[in-house]
């Protein structure tokens, strides 16, 4: 099975500032890379597919990158409202479906 | 606009079986796949099955083989994720999800308010 893994589990960064998450596949996977954000206590949201693509109504500080194993989510400039646990996830591979451990962001 | 509504919370013995239902509204409902995905207390996504229901054939998580069975009526557009054998760790917030467009497996961008399910004697 492929494995997603994203690093790093946790991090504190302060508004404005640029925010990168990392997601590793264990094996190559082309670009059905997902990044989903859920806030506490809310329902997951998508923000980009296809590593690099916004989904609609996702804010332009959002961006994404990679192919292959490698993958990242960049945030151009951290808001107050940026505070979630976003997670990366591999798909269109039923029945191996799988989502990266989660990274928690937190405003310092 | 596309809604998904979830039954309610449920509470179940170790062993029991419980049965989630997810109805949709707002779009076609046949031909997307439905996912579930259940979230542990504190702990990440895990998807555990889908199903097209046009299709009327579900693909299932390794981990959950032989213990899920996902279904879908298409004259209620209804999905039903039904869990046997629970034990204390399937405790968890049960989500169902669309996928994004036709063709594609996994790319949720509708998801359920999410079924709360606890398992304790």
């Amino acid at each position: 099975d492929i494995q997603m893994t994203q690093s790093p589990s946790s991090l504190s960064a302060s508004v404005g500032d640029r925010v990168t998450i990392t997601c590793r596949a264990s094996q190559g996977i082309s670009n059905y890379l997902a990044w989903y954000q859920q806030k506490p206590g809310k329902v997951p949201k998508l923000l980009i597919y296809a590593a690099s693509t916004l989904q609609s109504g996702v804010p332009s500080r959002f961006s994404g990158s990679g192919s292959g194993t490698d993958f990242t989510l960049t945030i151009s400039s951290l808001q107050p409202e940026d505070v979630a646990t976003y997670y990366c996830q591999k798909y269109n591979s039923a029945p191996q479906i799988t989502f990266g451990q989660g990274t928690r962001l937190e405003i310092k | 606009q596309v809604q998904l509504v979830q039954s309610g919370a449920e509470v179940k013995k170790p062993g029991s079986s419980v049965k989630v239902s997810c109805k949709a509204s707002g779009g076609t409902f046949s031909s997307y796949a439905i996912s579930w995905v259940r979230q542990a207390p504190g702990q990440g996504l895990e998807w555990m099955g889908g199903i097209i229901p046009i299709f009327s054939t579900a693909n299932y998580a390794q981990k959950f083989q032989g213990r899920v069975t996902i279904t879908a009526d298409e004259s209620t557009s209804t999905a039903y994720m039904e869990l046997s054998s629970l034990r204390s760790e399937d405790t968890a917030i049960y989500y169902c999800a669309r996928d994004r467009k036709v063709g594609t497996v996994g790319l949720f961008d509708y998801w359920g308010q999410g079924t709360l399910v606890t398992v304790s004697s």
